[in-house]
């Protein structure tokens, strides 16, 4: 059984600080890790992706991937309150024909103004 | 920007009546999904779908449930009798095919709800 791992939060920080998102993941032969935004009672948005061991940087987004720990992470600079949501990592192990993702639980981020 | 379009946007029934939920994914992508995501819980594959065939399937997606992509626009989810426990978010996905591993592009999703 493929696990996908978050702290469910929620996690509150202040308008203009750096909010921290963590997720593990079980399964090793996983390639390919995303990060989406849920707000309630929407669909996922797509955040990031990341595919390499490192820092991927895309606005005010940092998403770290670390295959060796089974960790991913996002980090989102100059907080605001818009980016009060649901964080969703997604995990997907790549076999020809089948491009599954496995969701975590998701973490519940609030901006405080 | 291209996006994937499900409809209808929400869905009542009673419990042992068939639903078709439908979806129109993005034109140049090659796989299909379908995820739910019961209330406060989080999204969960059901099924996914490439060169007209279903790929995998999750332990939810029994008899009860169909995929079909009846012409080279639309992918549907049937349910044939539905259940209490069915009623959820249904949120159909599509994605590119590449070797990297593309991402899920979602729709806004179809509530279901059963009585």
């Amino acid at each position: 059984q493929k696990e996908v791992e978050q702290n469910s939060g929620p996690l509150s920080v202040p308008e203009g600080a750096i909010a921290s998102l963590n997720c593990t993941y079980s399964d090793r032969g996983s390639q390919s890790f995303f990060w989406y935004r849920q707000y309630s009672g929407k669909s996922p948005e797509l955040i990031m992706s990341i595919y390499s061991n490192g820092d991927k940087e895309d606005g005010r987004f940092t998403a770290q991937l670390n295959k060796a720990s089974q960790y991913v992470s996002l980090l989102i600079r100059d907080s605001q309150p818009s980016d009060s949501a649901t964080y969703l990592c997604a995990v997907k192990e790549v076999n020809f024909g089948n491009e599954k993702l496995t969701f975590g639980t998701g973490t519940r981020l609030t901006i405080i103004p | 920007e291209p996006e994937v379009t499900q409809t209808p946007s929400h869905q009542v029934t009673q419990m042992g009546q068939e639903v078709i939920l439908r979806c129109v994914p993005i034109s140049n992508h090659l796989y299909f999904y379908w995820y739910r995501q019961i209330l406060g819980q989080k999204v969960e594959f059901l099924v996914s779908f490439y060169n007209n065939e279903i790929s995998e399937k999750s332990e939810i997606f029994d008899d009860q449930f169909s995929v079909e992509r009846p012409d080279g626009s639309n992918f549907t989810l049937k349910i044939r009798s539905t259940k209490l426990e069915d009623s959820a978010m249904y949120f159909c996905a599509s994605s590119e095919a590449w070797q990297g591993g593309s991402p899920l592009h979602f729709g806004n999703g179809t509530r279901l709800t059963v009585t």
